[in-house]
């Protein structure tokens, strides 16, 4: 299985909702990632975890905490988020060790509007 | 801090046409990465490169890897309108665990 995936695909939340994003790999890998991605940007990291650890946090709102329950999986919880978060949330994993490299499998992101 | 800088951001060209992308890097490396990513849709891993030198081909796609000039190149033959997309250059130094991407080159293939 060489895919990442995404639930869901499309989510429209208030600015009080509370929701969560979820990634799921099955390729062994031990590296996840979230990224935001804006409209004819370059996806932005937000998140690494390296063996279900959080590694990298790139000064991230509070209001973004992300969770690894373990190897496989990876959420996004989203609180009182602003109209400006809207983008499309990417996941992302790939291999971690002494001989490998960073080539990350994206899936298909989740599109989020704050309303 | 390591830039990544494409160029160009736009092109737009006829099909049939050779043309080629380029991707500038601020910091040594020898492990670059392009993707492929169609409007709305995620990122596609096409080129894995991890050496100076290094050359990988995909049907009208090949792209190359300079690291001493911190270069490297997408160059695409006899396009066809199949390859519009935006294609994004990123780079990693090794033990950083992270990626870090070019502004994108916005690719319009025209019959």
């Amino acid at each position: 299985d060489t895919e990442v995936t995404q639930t869901p695909k499309h989510l429209v939340m208030g600015m009080t909702n509370k929701k969560s994003l979820k990634c799921e790999q099955h390729m062994g890998h031990r590296a996840m990632y979230w990224y935001k991605q804006k409209a004819k940007k370059p996806p932005e990291l937000m998140f690494v975890y390296s063996y279900e650890k959080l590694s990298i946090n790139e000064s991230v709102p509070s209001r973004f905490s992300p969770e690894c329950p373990n190897s496989s999986l990876l959420n996004l919880h989203l609180h009182a988020l602003q109209p400006e978060d809207s983008a499309l949330y990417l996941c992302a994993s790939s291999q971690l060790g002494r001989d490998s490299y960073n080539e990350q499998f994206f899936g298909p992101g989740t599109r989020l509007t704050v309303l | 801090e390591l830039k990544v800088e494409q160029n160009p951001l736009f092109l737009s060209m006829q099909e049939g046409k050779n043309y080629t992308i380029y991707c500038n890097y601020s910091t040594t490396s020898d492990r670059l990465y392009w993707y492929r990513q169609d409007p709305g849709k995620s990122l596609e891993s096409l080129f894995v490169l991890l050496s100076n030198g290094a050359v990988k081909q995909e049907g009208r796609l090949m792209a190359s890897l300079d690291t001493k000039a911190r270069l490297s190149t997408l160059h695409i033959t006899a396009a066809v309108h199949d390859l519009s997309a935006t294609y994004f250059c990123a780079v990693d130094i090794q033990g950083a665990q992270k990626l870090v991407f070019g502004q994108g080159t916005r690719l319009t293939i025209n019959p």
